[in-house]
């Protein structure tokens, strides 16, 4: 599946650095996703936007900062990062938020995902 | 709580072997997603399957929402179908947020 691209694949940084990792959908939803999926264990959603505005934030550390300028288009922000960091990173879209009347009903796309390592 | 569970979490299969992954919810759903996790970590839609059966090639899923499970068959398995597949569900009242089950590891030997 193409809808949903994100880059970097790979990135290696260190605790100091500050990186960005960018989510673009192809399919005309309205709302994006960010998940995190470490080693061994399921996907735990981070952060959820609608139109462009957050309207979850999972307890995420402030050192993950999200951006979504529209509704095709979101960012993860990253500084100061621990080495349990370490994840892949993965975006996601659906045509409508959860929250939403009948929003959870629908089928979320994912992207490849970034595998972020942390040294 | 609100959970979803896979089973089993790991399965060894010889290929043209049929197999069955089982996925247990603890309340009432009004979304069930399988997906396909390969190798290079991309998440592929399998099914989306909150009630009732639906085949997709030698593929095929059913959820018994009654009775908070979902089962996804897969016929003649081939090398390719190695990678975890992984349940989700959204549950009624829990602000439409799609939980994860662990996920069940499939290796296909040729």
């Amino acid at each position: 599946e193409t809808g949903v691209t994100q880059t970097p694949r790979h990135l290696v940084m260190g605790m100091t650095n500050k990186k960005s990792l960018k989510c673009e959908q192809h399919l005309g939803h309205n709302a994006m996703y960010w998940y995190k999926q470490s080693a061994k264990k399921p996907l735990e959603l981070m952060f959820v936007y609608n139109f462009k505005e957050q309207t979850e934030n999972n307890s995420v550390p402030s050192r993950f900062s999200p951006e979504c300028p529209n509704s095709s288009h979101l960012f993860l922000h990253l500084h100061t990062l621990q080495p349990e960091d370490s994840a892949l990173y993965l975006c996601a879209s659906s045509l409508r938020s959860p929250g939403l009347a009948g929003g959870g009903q629908e089928t979320q796309y994912f992207g490849p995902g970034t595998r972020l390592l942390v040294l | 709580g609100i959970q979803v569970e896979q089973s089993p979490p790991d399965l060894i299969l010889q290929e043209g072997a049929n197999s069955t992954l089982r996925c247990n919810f603890s309340d009432s759903v009004n979304n069930l997603q399988w997906f396909h996790q390969n190798p290079w970590g991309q998440l592929i839609n399998l099914f989306y399957i909150p009630s009732g059966t639906k085949q997709n090639g030698r593929l095929s899923a059913t959820t018994v929402a009654t009775e908070r499970y979902s089962l996804l068959y897969i016929s003649s398995s081939q090398t390719t179908d190695s990678g975890v597949y992984f349940c989700a569900a959204v549950f009624y009242n829990q602000g439409g947020k799609l939980i994860f089950g662990q996920g069940t590891e499939l290796s296909v030997k040729p």
